[in-house]
């Protein structure tokens, strides 16, 4: 079993329509949790980061934590077609041994 | 401020090759990582380093070894290459050694395909 776990999808949503992405993870040690977008061709871009648990709202984005379940979730209001990309969950804790374990990442594919 | 680049952009290998690649820091950072993307994959870390020491490292033989140099810049040495050593390499840098703590930034990433 990986340490996190994450549909790779696609998922294939209409403009407008709010997207829920997740990612499930084993070990409670990880305190750091980020989603970073991915582009054709490009590298991870940072979106939205989290520290322990709890909601972080940034525009259309909304990260929550909910580390009692081991589980993690990123919304995107009013998707756009620009949204259609790679979402990656990756998190971290103080056994990591300074690296970030990443989710596969989920392919969002926002329709006009 | 300039981000992260890497070069080159793609490259071809055949098997038992040796490749080199490379990355600039972005200004400010002091510390480079480097991970490995398989097709369909999330990245998986390689290594990092921090003032010129590798301080960090995954699960991955020692024929993957790197270098950082005064100027924070970057190389990654991959020897002997196999086929499963295809893949999206992409170089990382932060201001700090916890990536937890200090947020990475990447390149767009090397893309090697040995045959």
């Amino acid at each position: 079993q990986k340490e996190v776990e994450q549909d790779p999808g696609p998922l294939s949503v209409p403009e407008g329509a709010i997207v829920s992405l997740n990612c499930t993870y084993s070990n409670s040690a990880f305190q750091y949790f980020m989603w970073y977008r991915q582009y054709s061709r490009k590298g991870p871009e940072l979106l939205m980061y989290t520290y322990s648990s709890g909601n972080k709202e940034d525009g259309r984005f909304t990260a929550q934590v909910d580390k009692s379940s081991k589980y993690i979730s990123l919304f995107i209001r009013d998707s756009q077609p620009s949204d259609s990309a790679t979402y990656l969950c990756a998190m971290s804790g103080v056994d990591s041994n300074y690296q970030l374990i990443w989710g596969a990442g989920t392919k969002l594919i926002i329709k006009p | 401020e300039t981000g992260v680049t890497q070069s080159p952009t793609h490259l071809i290998k055949t098997r038992g090759q040796q490749v080199t690649l490379r990355c600039s820091s972005q200004s400010g950072h002091n510390t480079v990582s480097w991970y490995q993307q398989a097709l369909g994959q999330g990245p998986q870390f390689i290594f990092q380093y921090y003032r010129e020491e590798e301080n960090g490292r995954g699960n991955f033989p020692p024929r993957f070894s790197g270098l950082q140099f005064p100027n924070y810049s970057s190389e990654l040495n991959v020897n002997a290459l196999e086929l499963d050593d295809s893949a999206l390499y992409l170089c990382a840098s932060s201001r700090g050694q916890d990536p937890g703590a200090n947020v990475l930034t990447f390149g767009a990433g090397s893309r090697l395909t040995v045959l």
